[in-house]
């Protein structure tokens, strides 16, 4: 059975950092891109980055770039968010999904299956 | 303000059909495919259709999606209470910036 479990989520000041982990279980992690996608209370869904099966693609949503940082230990099989300078605005569920096929071009990626998310909440 | 346009909300009642727009541009829905999610209440969202009007395993008929030049559509069929809940449309838009995967602002729906 195909798995993904967010974790690292919290309560973090403005300016400060957190480091988020996706641990997937049950398919190849190394053959798919994964992404990952917050939401924040009451919200719709707000795509945040996303990394290629290598590793060697990586692409981000303006409101973040600069600030986080997407990666992935095929060997551990778990992908990262390392995100610094956090705003009241990064407050949502983090969830990370897995690409439904296993392709290089980015434009073939959709997302299929999703974790439950993790909370990070930004405040004083 | 997304990029993909959506009506805040629809309804219908137990057995309609009820359609759900998503409007956008040139550089998202008129060159790639379009995506649905439904994501009911306190759940994490699930893929419903893919690549413009494909089913994934295990999910009803009763759902299908359509598109046409910079807009597609969800149809729902013989609505149910169980479908109650947000549905989202997400395309790959080639932006100025590089590749970005964009939602649209999501349309909840009621069951009355």
């Amino acid at each position: 059975e195909v798995q993904l479990s967010e974790s690292g989520g919290g309560l973090v000041q403005p300016g400060g950092s957190l480091r988020l982990s996706c641990a997937v279980s049950g398919f190849t992690f190394s053959n798919y891109a994964v992404t990952w996608v917050r939401q924040a209370p009451g919200k719709g869904l707000v795509w945040v980055s996303t990394i290629s099966a290598t590793g060697g693609a990586t692409y981000y949503a303006d409101s973040v770039e600069g600030r986080f940082t997407i990666s992935r230990d095929n060997s551990e099989n778990t992908l990262f968010l390392e995100m610094s300078d956090l705003r009241v605005g990064d407050t949502a569920v983090y969830y990370c999904a897995k690409a439904a096929v296993q392709s290089r071009g980015w434009f073939d990626w959709y997302f299929d299956l999703w974790g439950r998310g993790t909370l990070v909440t930004v405040s004083p | 303000q997304s990029v993909l346009t959506q009506p805040p909300s629809a309804s219908g009642t137990p057995g309609q059909r009820v359609s759900i727009s998503c409007s956008g541009s040139d550089s998202n829905i008129g060159a790639r495919s379009v995506y649905w999610y439904q994501q009911l209440p306190g759940t994490a969202p699930k893929l419903l259709i893919h690549t413009n009007d494909q089913r994934p395993s295990g999910v009803p008929d009763r759902f299908s999606g359509s598109k046409s030049g910079t807009s597609a559509s969800l149809a729902i069929s013989g609505l149910r209470s169980e479908d109650e809940g947000d549905y989202f449309c997400a395309a790959w838009d080639d932006s100025v910036t590089g590749p970005h995967w964009e939602f649209g602002g999501g349309t909840k729906l009621t069951v009355l």
